[in-house]
C-alpha cells in the first residue's frame, strides 16, 4: 500500500527555521516525483514545487522560488520542505503528494502538516 | 499566467447528478491532462480523477471527468449524489512548468 506519512504539527516564531518531512512507503521512492502543496487557512491549494528523489532534480513554482527549499534523502525514502526564516504568512497546512507516472498531477497525498507561525 | 476558474459553490439533492466546471483562461485545456481532487472537511485531499477521465482504484464510477475543447473547459460529473460527496473539489492542470489549481468548488448535498 502506497503511503506518504508527514511529520507532526509545528508551532514556531517568526524568524525561526523549520524542516518538515514526508516519508514514502509501499513503492519505489526513487522512481516517483514528490511535490509539496500549500493550503492557507480557509483557502485553496497552491503548488510549491517538486523533487525527483532518484537524482534530486528539483523544480519550484515561481511564487515559492527562493522562499523554501525542497530536498530528499533517498536512503530513508523521505522528502523535506524547509524554511530558513519563517513569517506569519507561512502559517498553513502543507501536503506532500506523489506525482502520478508521466502525468503532471498526483495520485497520493500525505495527511498534511500544520505549520503555525506566531509571536 | 494560465488560470483555471471554477464556480465557487454548487448544490444538489441526494440521488441527483451534478457537474462542476473548470475553465482555462487561455490556450487549449486539452493540451495538458486535468486532474480532480476531493477534499472533505478537515481532511487531506484525495484524487478522484486523473488524466482527464481516469478513476483511481477505489473511486466509484459515479465520478466521471471530461474535456470540452469548444469551451476550453473540463468537467467533473457526480451521479447518484450521496451526502458523503459533500466536499470541496479542485481541478488541476499544468502550464509553463507549473502545476495550476482551480480555486475550488464547494459541493453541498442537501
Amino acid at each position: 500500500e502506497v503511503q506518504l506519512v508527514q511529520s507532526g504539527a509545528e508551532v514556531k516564531k517568526p524568524g525561526e527555521s523549520l524542516k518538515i518531512s514526508c516519508k514514502g512507503s509501499g513503492y519505489s521512492f526513487t522512481s516517483y516525483w514528490i511535490g509539496w502543496v500549500r493550503q492557507m487557512p480557509g483557502k485553496g491549494l497552491e503548488w510549491m514545487g517538486i523533487i525527483y528523489p532518484g537524482d534530486s532534480d528539483t523544480r519550484y513554482s515561481p511564487s515559492f522560488q527562493g522562499q523554501v527549499t525542497i530536498s530528499a534523502d533517498k536512503s530513508i525514502s523521505t522528502a523535506y520542505l524547509q524554511w530558513s526564516s519563517l513569517k506569519a504568512s507561512d502559517t498553513a497546512m502543507y501536503y506532500c503528494v506523489r506525482r502520478y507516472g508521466g502525468t503532471q498531477g498526483c495520485d497520493y497525498w500525505g495527511q498534511g502538516t500544520l505549520v503555525t507561525v506566531s509571536s | 499566467n494560465f488560470m483555471l476558474t471554477q464556480p465557487h459553490s454548487v448544490s444538489e439533492s441526494p440521488g441527483k447528478t451534478v457537474t462542476i466546471s473548470c475553465t482555462g483562461s487561455s490556450g487549449s485545456i486539452a493540451s495538458n491532462y486535468v486532474q480532480w481532487y476531493q477534499q472533505r472537511p478537515g481532511s487531506a485531499p484525495t484524487t478522484v480523477i486523473y488524466e482527464d477521465n481516469q478513476r483511481p482504484s477505489g473511486v466509484p464510477d459515479r465520478f466521471s471527468g471530461s474535456i470540452d475543447s469548444s469551451s476550453n473547459s473540463a468537467s467533473l460529473t457526480i451521479s447518484g449524489l450521496k451526502t458523503e460527496d459533500e466536499a470541496d473539489y479542485y481541478c488541476q492542470s499544468y502550464d509553463s512548468s507549473t502545476w495550476v489549481f482551480g480555486g475550488g468548488t464547494k459541493l453541498t448535498v442537501l
